[in-house]
């Protein structure tokens, strides 16, 4: 079974400095990969989806993701990081060769952003 | 505007009573989903359905109960076998199951003592 490992449960940073939040999966030949952000006591909106093609995704609110599919990774970036980005962030991945009917969510990293 | 609803956005239950959350969605989605969400242990997936009268369990489905026979409902009743039901609980819906992103309603946090 799939499974997606999100390396740090909590990242602080502070207010534009740059960020990247981890994110690794079981090895696959065919993943479709997202990321999601979760605001307190709100549901998840998603950030940005690699489905095929350039291995480098932009999203929305200035985050972008590289896929790498030889370390298996997908890592979130943002060259500099507002106090409004303080949010739960969550990577989900689709295993295509598994019939690709749900999704699997890693644990989540919580960015907190300070002044 | 298109979405998904969930409601209440608080529920309070005593335990050995069985609860229903609700879920509609009008974005005319084939697929939708609910899942729970523990404090640092992401969501995990609890049922889901890819089409109208059909449904799956998912990894944690028991003590819990779903039906889906409207398209645009998917309601999720939490029985009172489930023995750690106090949880933040998200419903998602998408066009279709597979490689399509999932949209997600508010959730409801029920809270059961």
């Amino acid at each position: 079974a799939q499974s997606v490992t999100q390396l740090d449960s909590q990242v602080p940073v502070f207010e534009e400095a740059p960020v990247e939040l981890r994110c690794n999966y079981s090895s696959s030949v065919s993943v479709y990969l997202f990321w999601y952000v979760q605001y307190p006591n709100q549901g998840l909106q998603l950030l940005l989806k690699y489905l095929s093609g350039s291995t480098l995704v932009k999203g929305i609110n200035g985050f972008e993701a590289e896929f790498n599919k030889s370390q298996t990774s997908f890592h979130l970036r943002k060259p500099s990081v507002h106090i409004s980005d303080t949010a739960e962030y969550f990577c989900a991945v689709i295993d295509l060769n598994s019939g690709y009917s749900t999704l699997t969510f890693g644990k989540g990293t919580m960015l907190l952003v300070s002044p | 505007d298109g979405g998904i609803t969930q409601s209440p956005k608080y529920l309070f239950r005593k335990e050995g009573q069985n609860v229903t959350l609700s879920c509609e969605q009008n974005l005319n989605h084939d697929a939708m989903y609910w899942y729970r969400q523990d404090p640092g242990q992401g969501l995990r997936l609890i049922y889901y359905s890819q089409i109208v009268n059909d449904f799956q369990k998912g990894d944690i489905a028991e003590g819990y109960s779903v039906s889906r026979e409207k398209k645009e409902s998917f309601p999720l009743t939490v029985t009172s076998a489930q023995k750690n039901p106090t949880a933040f609980y998200l419903c998602a819906s998408s066009i279709a199951s597979g490689g399509w992103e999932q949209y997600f309603g508010p959730g409801t946090r029920l809270t059961v003592t």
